[in-house]
C-alpha cells in the first residue's frame, strides 16, 4: 500500500483566500508530481519535480504554485482562489532508481471555490 | 507529442458479463510504458499493469488480462465474469522513454459500471 498522503481531504474556501494544499509522502520518492482533475475525468499534470528544489510546471498551465524542500513534502499554493480553481487535485510520487515505475497516488484534494 | 484515446466514456454491464476497456496510443518515442490504473469512488488511483514497448505479451492477472499490440498502437484490458466491486473509472496512460521525466500522459478514462 502506497504511503502518500493528502490534506485536507476536501475544503470550501470564497474566492480570493490563499490556500496550501499538503503532499506528504514517507516512501523516500525523488519524484513528485500535482495533477488536476476535470469533473469529466480527464487528468492534466499542472507540476512536478525531480528532487529538493526543483519544480518544473506540467503540460497544463496553473495558476498555482509549488515548493519542495524537503524530499517527502511537496504543497501546492494557491495565492488567490477564483472558482475557476474547483477541481480536484491529486498528488502523486514515484521511485526515480526503478526504471519506469509506476505513479502512487494519494487519495486527493476535492476543492469548491465559491 | 504523446496522446492516449480511451474512446469508450461509459460502459454498463450486468454482474459476469466480461468487458474489454478500449486504449490507443500515439508516440514518436521508440521506447516507452503503458500503464493502466483504477479510480474507484474513493478518488485515488490504483496502479494495475504497467507494460513496456518491448514486451507485447499479454498478462492475465486473475480476472484481469491485458492485450498489447503495438502494430494496432493499443493496450486493451479485459475484465472477465465482472463484479459490482469492479465499478470505477479506469485510466490507461502512457510514458515516453526519452526525456519524460517519469511524466505520464492519460487517456480520458472509462467509467465502467457493473449491475448487480
Amino acid at each position: 500500500e502506497a504511503d502518500i498522503y493528502q490534506t485536507p481531504r476536501y475544503l470550501v474556501i470564497g474566492t480570493g483566500k490563499k490556500i496550501t494544499l499538503e503532499c506528504s509522502q514517507t516512501m523516500g520518492h525523488d519524484k513528485m508530481y500535482w495533477y488536476q482533475q476535470d469533473p469529466g475525468m480527464e487528468l492534466h499534470l499542472i507540476h512536478y519535480s525531480y528532487g529538493v528544489n526543483s519544480t518544473e510546471k506540467g503540460d497544463l498551465s496553473s495558476e498555482s504554485t509549488v515548493s519542495r524542500i524537503r524530499t517527502e513534502h511537496f504543497p501546492l499554493t494557491l495565492e488567490s482562489a477564483r472558482p475557476s480553481h474547483t477541481s480536484q487535485y491529486l498528488c502523486a510520487s514515484s521511485d526515480s532508481t526503478i526504471l519506469a515505475s509506476e505513479q502512487f497516488f494519494g487519495p486527493g484534494t476535492r476543492l469548491t471555490v465559491l | 507529442a504523446q496522446k492516449v484515446t480511451q474512446a469508450q466514456t461509459e460502459i454498463s454491464v450486468v454482474e459476469k458479463e466480461d468487458v474489454t476497456l478500449d486504449c490507443v496510443y500515439e508516440t514518436r518515442d521508440t521506447t516507452y510504458y503503458l500503464f493502466w490504473y483504477k479510480q474507484p469512488p474513493s478518488g485515488e488511483l490504483v496502479f494495475l499493469i504497467r507494460r513496456n514497448s518491448f514486451d507485447e505479451q499479454n498478462e492475465i492477472s486473475g480476472r484481469y488480462s491485458w492485450n498489447f499490440q503495438k502494430s494496432t498502437s493499443s493496450f486493451n484490458f479485459t475484465i472477465t465474469a465482472s463484479q459490482v466491486v469492479d465499478s470505477a473509472v479506469y485510466f490507461c496512460a502512457l510514458r515516453g522513454g526519452g526525456t519524460s521525466y517519469g511524466k505520464l500522459t492519460f487517456g480520458q478514462g472509462t467509467i465502467l459500471t457493473v449491475h448487480p
